[in-house]
């Protein structure tokens, strides 16, 4: 089955502590992005690769990093210097400029 | 600054109903606009709009663009209590990788 994985699904973590959600696609896709989704504010965009081994910031990139080195793999670290961490998190992929956006199934990330 | 915004935020509605959901953008170098349907986890994408005025269909749901005016409408016949999500409607440019959500239209269908 073709699609796009996001693990874990639920993520608990103490205020201070780095984390790392995973997320894979097997869609052989080139592009994949990073959302952050709060209530109320719909899907803003933290960062997004069209390559391997390159990628850019989206509008809210503070206090997170990513890093592209597989197709299939765009892992995003939220960083002690993300103020606010507390969020469900997508990921999408995209097979070329003219297409739309896969999502995964998200991550929901609670930091105590 | 490039913005899209959905109305109504929220709409709740009895089975048969009919329902307009609103999008309205303004997107330097516009190039499409996307709905998607969202039951609590991951967003599914529903249509693609890249042309004024040529309706897309799937079944009870239909949306159309209106590049003049600079909005999009999603239409859902026949209401089932299946329908409640959260409808997300995007635009993009014709540059770069960036899509530009709106917040949101959470529709509830209630038996």
């Amino acid at each position: 089955d073709g699609g796009i994985t996001q693990s874990p699904k639920y993520l608990f973590r103490k205020e201070g502590q780095n984390v790392t959600l995973s997320c894979e696609q097997n869609l052989n896709h080139d592009a994949m992005y990073w959302y952050r989704q709060d209530p109320g504010q719909g899907l803003r965009l933290i960062y997004y690769s069209q390559i391997v081994n390159d990628f850019q910031k989206g509008d809210i990139a503070e206090g997170y990093s990513v890093s592209r080195e597989k197709k299939e793999s765009f892992p995003l670290t939220v960083t002690s210097a993300q103020k606010n961490p507390t969020a469900f998190y997508l990921c999408a992929s995209q097979a070329n400029f003219y297409n739309e956006q896969f999502f995964g199934p998200g991550t929901r990330l609670t930091v105590l | 600054e490039d913005k899209v915004v959905q109305s109504p935020l929220s709409l709740v509605v009895h089975e048969g109903d009919t329902v307009t959901l609103n999008c309205s953008y303004e997107v330097t170098n516009f190039r499409s606009l996307l709905w998607y349907k969202q039951e609590k986890k991951a967003p599914t994408f529903l249509f693609m709009l890249t042309s004024s005025g040529i309706e897309k269909k799937s079944g009870r749901l239909s949306s159309i663009l209106d590049k003049k005016e600079l909005f999009s409408i999603l239409n859902i016949t026949a209401t089932q209590t299946g329908d409640s999500a959260v409808y997300l409607c995007a635009a993009r440019p014709n540059t770069g990788n960036q899509f530009y959500f709106g917040t949101g239209t959470s529709l509830t269908v209630i038996p």
